[in-house]
């Protein structure tokens, strides 16, 4: 079935370091969506993205939709310590389809 | 504007006992409705997704079951819990009728079973 990876599965950063995550697949998606999980509550969505080559920011946050729509990534830049958290890219093939969650990347942020 | 609830916060209950989790959702209509478990420290697992009241499917064969008795609501339940049921329990809703699959997520449901 599809899957999406995201790797590592930790990253530590300093505060005010900018940081990167990947999430890839080896299926075509039609929409990728970035969601970020603070410790004991659901996923936030923080960008989605429709169109491939798509690039779209949302303060700090900045994401692209990769051209072949096998890849996406997420950028954030000065992170801060409430960036920490789990990121987690998901995918969708089409409307009313299910999501395909990668496993999540858990961010820390040394103060 | 749209808001998703989760009832109860945290649950404890002993092995055998009955489940059931409550979601709903304000402010949208006939929307799509699931429920995730997220084990410690892994990822989301879709246990059941609704499109419509008393329209249910089931992605993994376990001891648990949905229903959807209203537009807006969504129970988890199960007859006799099991240790493996231990969990975070995610609602979750999508709009039926957008182009996109963008999914909202719920507070979450802490249950564990002892």
């Amino acid at each position: 079935g599809q899957q999406l990876n995201q790797s590592p599965q930790s990253m530590f950063i300093q505060e005010g370091e900018d940081v990167s995550m990947n999430c890839t697949s080896s299926s075509i998606f039609n929409t990728w969506l970035w969601y970020k999980q603070d410790p004991g509550e659901g996923p936030v969505l923080l960008i989605a993205l429709y169109k491939a080559g798509e690039l779209t920011s949302n303060g700090r946050l900045t994401a692209q939709f990769g051209i072949t729509r096998k890849d996406s990534f997420l950028n954030i830049s000065a992170s801060i310590p409430s960036d920490v958290g789990i990121y987690f890219c998901a995918g969708s093939t089409g409307a009313n389809s299910k999501l395909t969650f990668g496993k999540g990347i858990t961010l820390s942020v040394r103060p | 504007s749209q808001t998703i609830h989760q009832w109860p916060a945290t649950l404890v209950q002993p092995v055998g006992s009955p489940l059931s989790l409550e979601c709903t959702v304000e402010g949208t209509s006939n929307p799509n409705l699931y429920w995730y478990r997220q084990a410690a420290g892994r990822g989301l697992q879709l246990l059941f997704y609704s499109v419509g009241i008393g329209q249910i499917s089931s992605e993994v064969p376990q001891n648990l079951s949905a229903s959807r008795p209203q537009d807006r609501q969504f129970i988890l339940s199960s007859k006799k819990l099991l240790l493996s049921d231990s969990g975070f329990y995610l609602c979750a809703w999508s709009e039926l009728a957008a182009l996109t699959d963008t999914q909202y997520f719920g507070p979450g449901t802490r249950l564990t079973v002892l």
